[in-house]
């Protein structure tokens, strides 16, 4: 087990509510990111962060913001959700980039937008 | 960015029988993962293999990083290998992003 936690692990919101989804690691891992997972479209990244205050897009951002204000805790918040947001959510952290290394991934968040 | 490509996109075996997975990427690469989907969701860490070839039990993977692809070889698969596998790399172009394949959906009957 990689000790990274997501939080919570389902949950129904409703179009147009903030919803925050909580990203918990104990590993110290500098990298931390966050992907969504829908049919036919495999794993695609939505932000990552490579320190505390530091974070960067990836390929499908629009919509999401992030926080980073612990090495522990890595934030995804929907400002406002719409049902293209429904997904499966995975968190993933990984130790350093010279070289690079190996990626962990937590149990994901299901997250039904009504 | 780099792409990713997976084949076959699904497959179904009888128990017992051996399996090869391709996953070719379009650029240089630092890292590259395979992962197992079960059917829970969970996504299992199954080789980091930039390059060469590595073993664990029934499963084993190959990474030609000048030809720009991997293997990963399933031998007597069993119905607990069902689910998705992945491949997933770092380009050396592209910072410290994971990008994924599409997957192959693995269905192992009895």
């Amino acid at each position: 087990d990689a000790g990274i936690t997501q939080s919570p692990r389902h949950k129904v919101t409703e179009t147009g509510t903030p919803v925050t989804l909580r990203c918990h690691q104990t590993e110290n891992h500098r990298y931390m990111y966050w992907y969504r997972q829908d049919p036919g479209h495999g794993l695609r990244l939505i932000h990552y962060s490579y320190g505390v205050k530091d974070t960067d897009k990836g390929e499908v951002s629009d919509g999401y913001s992030v926080s980073r204000s612990k090495t522990e805790d890595f934030l995804l918040t929907l400002e406002s959700a719409t049902s293209s947001q429904t997904s499966v959510y995975f968190c993933a952290i990984k130790w350093d980039t010279l070289g690079d290394t190996e990626a962990f991934f937590g149990q994901g968040t299901r997250l039904t937008v009504v | 960015g780099i792409q990713v490509e997976q084949s076959p996109p699904d497959l179904i075996l009888q128990e017992g029988a051996n399996s090869t997975l391709r996953c070719n990427f379009s650029d240089s690469v630092n890292n590259l993962q395979w992962f197992h989907q079960n059917p829970w969701g969970q996504l299992i860490n199954l080789f980091y293999i930039p390059s060469g070839t590595k073993q664990n039990g029934r499963l084993s993977a190959t990474t030609v990083a000048t030809e720009r692809y991997s293997l990963l070889y399933i031998s007597s698969s069993q119905t607990t290998d069902s689910g998705v596998y992945f491949c997933a790399v770092v380009s050396r172009n592209a910072g410290n992003m994971l990008t994924f394949g599409g997957g192959t959906r693995l269905m192992v009957k009895p």
